[in-house]
């Protein structure tokens, strides 16, 4: 089952624009976290964001969760080709159990 | 360096055959994961263990077994019995529930 998941499914850019990627889910939960994948590699942990707070920095990132519409959104500002790889939300449902459920996430191309 | 490893990299499996994944962290991690990736999709939950002699199974399950009698190892065999096998599978691994996941680089397992 998805708990998370991800729009737009794939997002083109110009580099030095911001990107911005949104994702909803379906139960309470205690923790959202966002991840990185480049093609045919494993994910890089990005940000946790815990239910009781609305919104995270890190480096050129921003994250911001609003538990009352179940959404959360990752931004990425001054874009850089490097940054081209597919984000994904997850979410551990307020399982408490330790057990996270990933997104089908979204596409980032950032075009140099 | 502390991380988490994954071997083979790519493995080739005849029908009818079980063969078995391996994961190997060294970052005192107490829980566990094995994760199933289909091109263009997310993940999705094979397994899980929150600790040593412990595992849950996740969302997909059928067809795949493991074991975890070391913190360091959690080793995924996928048996005959799994009839759509050719995926790319990943293992990660988190010291709670309040943390990210560290994940290995990825076993790309292909039916042949």
């Amino acid at each position: 089952s998805q708990q998370g998941e991800e729009d737009p499914q794939a997002l083109s850019i110009q580099e030095g624009e911001n990107a911005t990627m949104n994702c909803s889910y379906k139960t309470s939960i205690n923790n959202l976290q966002w991840y990185r994948q480049n093609s045919g590699r494993g994910l890089v942990h990005l940000i946790l964001i815990r239910s009781n707070e609305r919104e995270k920095h890190s480096g050129r990132l921003r994250v911001t969760l609003d538990t009352s519409k179940k959404s959360s959104s990752l931004l990425i500002t001054a874009s850089r080709a490097a940054d081209t790889a597919s984000y994904f939300c997850a979410t551990d449902g307020g399982s408490g159990t330790y057990k996270y459920i990933f997104g089908t996430g979204t596409r980032l191309k950032v075009l140099a | 360096d502390g991380g988490i490893t994954q071997s083979p990299k790519y493995l080739f499996r005849k029908e009818g055959q079980n063969v078995t994944l391996s994961c190997e962290q060294n970052l005192n991690h107490d829980a566990m994961y094995w994760y199933r990736q289909d091109p263009g999709q997310g993940l999705r939950l094979i397994y899980y263990s929150q600790i040593v002699n412990d595992f849950q199974k996740g969302d997909i399950a059928e067809g795949y077994s493991v074991s975890r009698e070391k913190k360091e190892s959690f080793p995924l065999t996928v048996t005959s019995a799994q009839k759509n096998p050719t995926a790319f599978y990943l293992c990660a691994s988190s010291i709670s529930d309040s943390y990210g996941y560290t994940f290995g680089s990825g076993t790309r397992l292909t039916v042949v």
